[in-house]
């Protein structure tokens, strides 16, 4: 099976705008997870999405969005970029229907740098 | 709320010798334990899992982790440590009724020749 695929891998951006990433699961995952990568935060949850439903939703202002589409692919989007928002964005799948003892399966990333 | 620590931002280790990568966590409950690692611009890859029963795991790459349940840890291990092995590395837990991993910090393991 093909992996987590993320587009773009990279992208520069000015303060202000916005952007929109996309993830594809693995076939047949439909939970797909977000998350932002930084040297100083870590790895922090953005949301999670099921079968097109928002599950769980991260501690990020209301500028970060997500949905998920009936063939489970997901884009996240960042709208009034902000310098901080500079980051690595992580896409991960897994398997079940939502359980504590899932593997998540993440993608390359895409590495935002805003301007 | 669970957190996961990862007490050392680098371990240093030579090739050939045991290498040991520490995680303890706080959860209430069932807690869930994972092991990622991340290599220079990629995303996380699963190395293993604790769910139940051995409290040792065992996992890709020759890899493996010791659960202990009274010390709330959960350190990975390598036997024999390979140039290779060089990368970042995450713990997480996931506590029993949800479905969101907490990640530590992650841990910069570097194996030298």
């Amino acid at each position: 099976k093909a992996g987590v695929t993320q587009t773009p891998r990279y992208l520069i951006k000015t303060r202000g705008q916005q952007v929109t990433l996309s993830c594809s699961p693995i076939s047949g995952h439909r939970s797909v997870s977000w998350y932002q990568q930084t040297p100083g935060q870590g790895l922090q949850f953005l949301f999670e999405y099921f079968s097109e439903t928002q599950r769980n939703k991260g501690n990020f202002p209301g500028r970060f969005s997500g949905r998920q589409f009936s063939n489970s692919r997901s884009e996240m989007n960042v709208s009034t970029l902000e310098l901080g928002d500079s980051a690595l964005y992580l896409c991960a799948s897994s398997p079940g229907q939502g359980h504590s003892t899932d593997t998540q399966y993440f993608g390359p990333g895409t590495r935002l740098t805003v301007l | 709320a669970q957190s996961v620590a990862q007490p050392e931002d680098q371990v240093n280790v030579a090739e050939g010798n045991p290498l040991t990568v520490k995680c303890t966590y706080s959860v209430s409950g069932n807690p869930y334990l994972f092991w990622y690692v991340q290599y220079p611009n990629r995303g996380l890859q699963f190395l293993l899992k604790y769910i139940t029963g051995d409290n040792l795991v065992k996992g890709s790459y020759g890899f493996e982790a010791e659960f202990n349940k009274s010390q709330t840890s959960f350190h990975l291990k390598k036997p024999s440590a390979l140039v290779s092995d060089s990368a970042l590395y995450f713990c997480a837990v996931t506590p029993g009724g949800s479905y969101i991993p907490t990640f530590g910090r992650g841990t910069s393991l570097i194996v030298h020749p």
